[in-house]
């Protein structure tokens, strides 16, 4: 089974600042199958990313993904108020899906 | 812009059951493979179950294999989840979710469930 394992748990930054989140595997995926979601307080999650580096409809070019086979990264280049909220990168796989812990994104 | 809105959850007493429902609209419901992945009070999301679109296909996590039943009518465009013998640690915010590719393009806004006598 393939673990995804984010890092940081927290990241405390100020607006304006450039986020980087890191999701490792276990082992190395298909970057097709390797997304990012974010969630706000007592909302569902969001789809940010999809296939590793491809944006989702409507998600603003501030949001980037990157990496392939076992190190993926969300950065995020100038943080806006509303970007503070947690984040999950998320493995398909074996007609399943595995997410990571989470990163929560707070403000300094 | 599609929606999805669930229903059913509430209050179940550890070994009971309860059905969820997920209401779907503005999209093509039966081209499109649904799943479930829930949610604990303060935990992170941990993938339940998914069906493909015809229906012919269901998968499930090990933690709730042989307890819970993931179908659908898309004569009704509703996708459900029947769960038995419910325990404590599926208590959860139980999200309906509709999967594009490898990813899960659109969610509802969940339902709770709360196990406890």
């Amino acid at each position: 089974e393939i673990v995804l394992t984010q890092s940081p748990g927290t990241l405390s930054l100020s607006p304006g600042e450039r986020a980087t989140l890191s999701c490792r595997a276990s082992q190395s995926i298909n970057n097709s199958y390797l997304a990012w979601y974010q969630q706000k307080p007592g909302q569902a999650p969001r789809l940010l990313i999809y296939g590793a580096s491809s944006r989702a409809t409507g998600i603003p070019d501030r949001f980037s993904g990157g990496g392939s086979g076992t190190d993926f990264t969300l950065t995020i280049s100038r943080l806006e108020p509303e970007d503070f909220a947690v984040y999950y990168c998320q493995r398909y796989g074996n007609s399943s899906y595995t997410f990571g812990q989470g990163t929560k994104l707070d403000i300094k | 812009e599609e929606q999805l809105v669930e229903s059913g959850g509430g209050l179940v007493q550890p070994g009971g059951s309860l059905r969820l429902s997920c209401a779907a609209s503005r999209f093509t419901f039966s081209s499109y493979a649904m799943t479930w992945v829930r949610q604990a009070p303060g935990k992170g999301l941990e993938w339940v179950s998914g069906i493909s679109g015809s229906g012919g296909s269901t998968h499930y996590a090990d933690s709730v294999k042989g307890r819970f039943t993931i179908s659908r009518d898309n004569s009704k465009n509703t996708l459900y989840l029947q769960m038995n013998s419910v325990r404590a640690e599926d208590t959860a915010v139980y999200y309906c979710a509709k999967r594009t590719g490898f990813f899960i393009a659109y969610w509802g806004q969940g339902t709770l469930v709360t196990v406890s006598s």
